[in-house]
């Protein structure tokens, strides 16, 4: 079965220093990985994802992520975190699941906090 | 257009009640979902249409019965829901295969009353 874990449940970072907000995964066969994040009573937004080719994607807002293959992990990243960036953040992976059907999971999310 | 729309935003209903939430996309996108999220939980997936056809069901109650009319409608008819299924019900929609992202909407916060 495909799992995500989010190991932080939030994450403090002061404006204008880089941020990580961690993310690993299992999946059978090739995994496709995504982030999104959520502002409070909205839907989630799609950030980037991971298909296959360069380990460094870059998204929205600035965002990237880098896969890593030996670690399974596709870890959130941006250089400058901003106020604006505090939301809850999930990492999600689509693979076919025990019922012969494609399934995203999402992880449990991260919350980020941006200090002014 | 890349919005989902979902419609109404808030509804408050009885036990006794029925109700319909709906969505609408306008991208041409072949697959659609309903979620239902707790607060500060993950999204739980509960319904998948797939070229309007209901190709996934989450093992949810029977209180929830989905609909997809047509390829840019999606609805949710709610009938005699308990307290603890009032949550945040997302709608999202995506192009068909692995690889695509989905679109969400701003959800409809139901309250069971």
């Amino acid at each position: 079965a495909q799992s995500v874990a989010q190991p932080e449940d939030q994450v403090n970072v002061a404006e204008g220093n880089p941020l990580t907000v961690k993310c690993t995964y299992s999946v059978s066969g090739n995994p496709y990985l995504f982030w999104y994040v959520q502002y409070p009573n909205r839907g989630l937004q799609f950030l980037l994802k991971y298909i296959t080719g360069d380990n460094l994607v870059k998204g929205s807002y600035g965002f990237e992520a880098e896969f890593n293959k030996s670690q399974t992990s596709f870890h959130l990243k941006k250089p400058s975190a901003l106020v604006s960036d505090s939301a809850l953040y999930f990492c999600a992976v689509r693979g076919w699941n025990s019922g012969g059907y494609q399934k995203v999971t999402f992880g449990t999310g991260t919350k980020l906090q941006v200090i002014p | 257009d890349t919005e989902v729309t979902q419609t109404p935003k808030h509804l408050v209903m009885g036990m006794t009640n029925k109700k319909s939430l709906k969505c609408e996309q306008h991208m041409g996108h072949r697959a659609m979902y309903w979620y239902k999220q707790k607060a500060k939980k993950p999204p739980e997936l509960m319904f998948v249409y797939s070229y309007e056809k209901l190709s996934i069901n989450e093992s949810v109650p029977s209180r929830f019965s989905p609909e997809c009319p047509n390829s840019s409608l999606l609805n949710l008819h709610l009938h005699a829901l308990q307290p603890e299924d009032s949550a945040l019900y997302l709608c999202a929609s995506s192009q068909e295969g692995m690889n695509t992202e989905a679109f969400f909407g701003q959800g409809t916060r139901l309250t069971v009353v």
